[in-house]
């Protein structure tokens, strides 16, 4: 079992929706989570990081992190063709360089 | 500020040569980590590098290695290649050495093993 999972879609959705992206993980010890984006033929690159059970709100992005559940979600708001990108979860230990990554799932914003 | 850097972009192997990619990264920046991006395992952490010494290593297998140089570039190195080393090699770079401290991502190499 990986330490992260993620239903790696594909996800299309049309302009303006909301968009949801779900990601589990099973290690405990996990106490930072990123979210990063990742066009094609590109590298990822961080949206937004987390330390804490919550939200954390930028512009239209959302990050929820429930420990209790051991689960970790992405919103975006009013959708656009631009955010149309493989979207990748990821979890750290405090002080490890190390990230464990969620496979990704592929979002297409329809317009 | 220029971004990381890596070379090649593109590389086609066959089985049992070896490969080395190289990484430059941000200016600045001192800590270096690999990946490795499939589509069956998504990204996996190969090794990461600070000031020239290897501080953690992932699970694969002893035929990857890497270095880090003085002036903190990177080169990772698969020997004797397999045709499930096929992926896109992605290293990240950041100031400091810690999750907290925010990793930027390469392009990454395309490597083909046939």
């Amino acid at each position: 079992q990986k330490e992260v999972e993620q239903d790696p879609g594909p996800l299309s959705v049309p302009e303006g929706a909301i968009v949801s992206l779900n990601c589990t993980y099973s290690n405990s010890a996990f106490q930072y989570f990123m979210w990063y984006r990742q066009y094609s033929r590109k590298g990822p690159e961080l949206l937004m990081y987390t330390y804490s059970s919550g939200n954390k709100e930028d512009g239209r992005f959302t990050a929820q992190v429930d420990k209790s559940s051991k689960y970790i979600s992405l919103f975006i708001r009013d959708s656009q063709p631009s955010d149309s990108a493989t979207y990748l979860c990821a979890a750290a230990n405090f002080g490890n360089e190390k990230l464990t990554f969620g496979t990704g799932t592929r979002l297409t914003i329809i317009p | 500020k220029a971004g990381v850097t890596q070379t090649p972009r593109y590389l086609i192997k066959t089985r049992g040569q070896q490969v080395t990619l190289s990484c430059s990264p941000i200016s600045g920046h001192r800590s270096v980590s690999w990946y490795q991006q499939t589509p069956g395992q998504g990204l996996q952490f190969l090794f990461e590098y600070f000031s020239e010494t290897q501080r953690n290593k992932g699970n694969f297998p002893g035929r990857f290695s890497g270095r880090q140089f003085s002036n903190s570039r990177s080169e990772m190195n698969v020997s004797t290649l397999e045709l499930g080393d096929s992926a896109l090699y992605l290293c990240a770079s950041s100031y400091e050495r810690g999750v907290e401290d925010t990793q930027y991502f390469g392009p990454g190499t395309r490597l083909t093993v046939l």
